[in-house]
């Protein structure tokens, strides 16, 4: 199985801050990288798809990055609706395996 | 507007069985694999089980095969989890998720989730 290591956990930020949230993958899975955002209650939201590709609809201070086993997603300056939970996931193999979430927080 | 809706969760003793319902809309669903992925405060989210478009192809992540099935009605736009043998551990919230492709792409929408208990 491929495991997601996902860094940090959780993490306290200013409205206007830039952030970037790390995920790592146990082996190569060739930008079959997708991110989701989750907030307290709801379903989780697509994102990301293939490491770097926006969902339409996604604000444009969402980027994400990597290959590898290396990816990243950024949000280069925090909305007051962007504080909640986010996930990476690979689907590049069964099972198909998440990373452990990094909430986000308002400091 | 894509909307799934869970059904059929509840509590149940380990052991027992139950059948979780996923009613689809606002997309051709016979076009879309679909998924079941479960959530807890502790493990967070694991893929459970994948069905192909058509429903030839099932796929399950170990600590469910053998005990849960997944199938798909294409004329009523609903897909299925039945689950047997339920322990203690299956104990979760259970979301519904389109593939935003075939099998072996991400989920682009995700129901609100229903929740499972399996407890004595």
């Amino acid at each position: 199985d491929i495991q997601m290591t996902q860094s940090p956990s959780s993490l306290s930020a200013f409205v206007g801050d830039r952030v970037t949230i790390t995920c790592r993958a146990s082996q190569g899975i060739s930008n079959s990288l997708a991110w989701y955002q989750q907030k307290a209650g709801k379903a989780p939201k697509f994102l990301v798809h293939a490491a770097s590709v926006l969902e339409r609809g996604v604000p444009s201070r969402f980027s994400g990055s990597g290959s590898g086993t290396d990816y990243t997603l950024t949000i280069s300056s925090l909305e007051p609706e962007d504080f909640a939970t986010y996930y990476c996931q690979q689907y590049y193999s069964t099972p198909y395996t998440f990373g452990q979430g990094t909430k986000l927080e308002i400091k | 507007e894509v909307q799934l809706l869970e059904s059929g969760g509840g509590l149940v003793q380990p052991g027992g069985s139950l059948r979780l319902s996923c009613a689809a809309s606002g997309f051709t669903f016979s076009n879309s694999a679909m998924t079941w992925v479960r959530q807890t405060p502790g493990k967070g989210l694991e893929w459970v089980s994948t069905i192909s478009n058509s429903g030839s192809r099932t796929y399950f992540a170990d600590f469910v095969k053998g005990r849960f099935t997944i199938s798909r009605d294409n004329s009523e736009n609903t897909v299925h989890l039945q689950m047997n043998s339920l322990r203690a551990e299956d104990t979760a919230v259970y979301h519904c998720a389109k593939s935003r492709l075939g099998t072996t792409s991400p989920f682009d929408y995700w129901g609100q989730g229903i929740l499972v208990t399996v407890s004595s």
